[in-house]
């Protein structure tokens, strides 16, 4: 099975500021890589699929990266609404592992 | 616009088993670039991906760790899936999610819309 490995696991940080996430798989995957916002007692929302490509209705200021192992979600210039908890999930084999999640908290 | 909606909220004594719907709505039931997953997420947790149908074909797949308890079902008649999960014990106890899946064209499947979620308690 493959593994995905989330950092870090919280992150403090003022509206404004750029953040960045990392997502690590345990063998390389190309670009079959998603990501995720999910909000206290609400579904999880897709943000970006396949690596880099944002999901419609995505705020511009979230963007997508990665090398075939290694992936980043950037978030630039947070906003109020931003501050939640974000998962990365690969889709290359099942079963389709997600990270353990990070929470982004305003500092 | 697409949406799903799940039945209510559950609670089943340790040995018991449940059954999660799922209804959704627009064309997911009908082509063969959707599918329907499920994921769970036990209270302070984070999600856990448990398995999915090809409701066209109705091929399934399951996460190993409930291989031998889960199936995931539809009904193209109604348009729902169903999960249902037996030999409940307390670990069990969870939100459980369902969510379409759809091809990529290339890079898998992702899951783009989501059910509301279903409690399910399990509690002696």
């Amino acid at each position: 099975d493959i593994q995905v490995t989330q950092s870090p696991s919280s992150l403090s940080a003022s509206v404004g500021d750029r953040v960045t996430i990392t997502c690590r798989a345990s063998q390389y995957i190309s670009r079959y890589l998603n990501w995720f916002q999910q909000k206290p007692g609400k579904a999880p929302k897709l943000l970006i699929f396949a690596e880099s490509n944002l999901e419609g209705g995505v705020p511009s200021r979230f963007s997508g990266s990665g090398s075939g192992t290694e992936f980043t979600l950037t978030i630039d210039s947070l906003q109020p609404e931003d501050f939640a908890t974000y998962y990365c999930q690969q889709s290359h084999n099942p079963p389709y592992s997600f990270g353990q999640g990070t929470k982004l908290e305003i500092k | 616009q697409v949406q799903l909606v799940q039945s209510g909220v559950e609670v089943k004594r340790p040995g018991s088993s449940v059954k999660v719907s799922c209804k959704a709505s627009g064309d997911t039931f009908s082509s063969s670039n959707y599918g329907i997953t499920w994921v769970r997420q036990a209270p302070g947790h984070g999600l856990e991906w448990m398995g999915w149908i090809i409701i066209v074909f109705g091929t399934t797949s399951y996460a190993q760790k409930f291989q031998d308890r889960v199936a995931i079902t539809a009904d193209k008649s109604t348009s729902t899936s169903y999960l249902e999960l037996s030999s409940l014990r307390s670990e069990d106890t969870a939100v459980y999610y369902c969510a379409r899946a759809r091809d990529s064209n290339g890079y898998g499947y992702y899951f783009d819309y989501w059910g509301q979620g279903t409690l399910v308690t399990v509690s002696s």
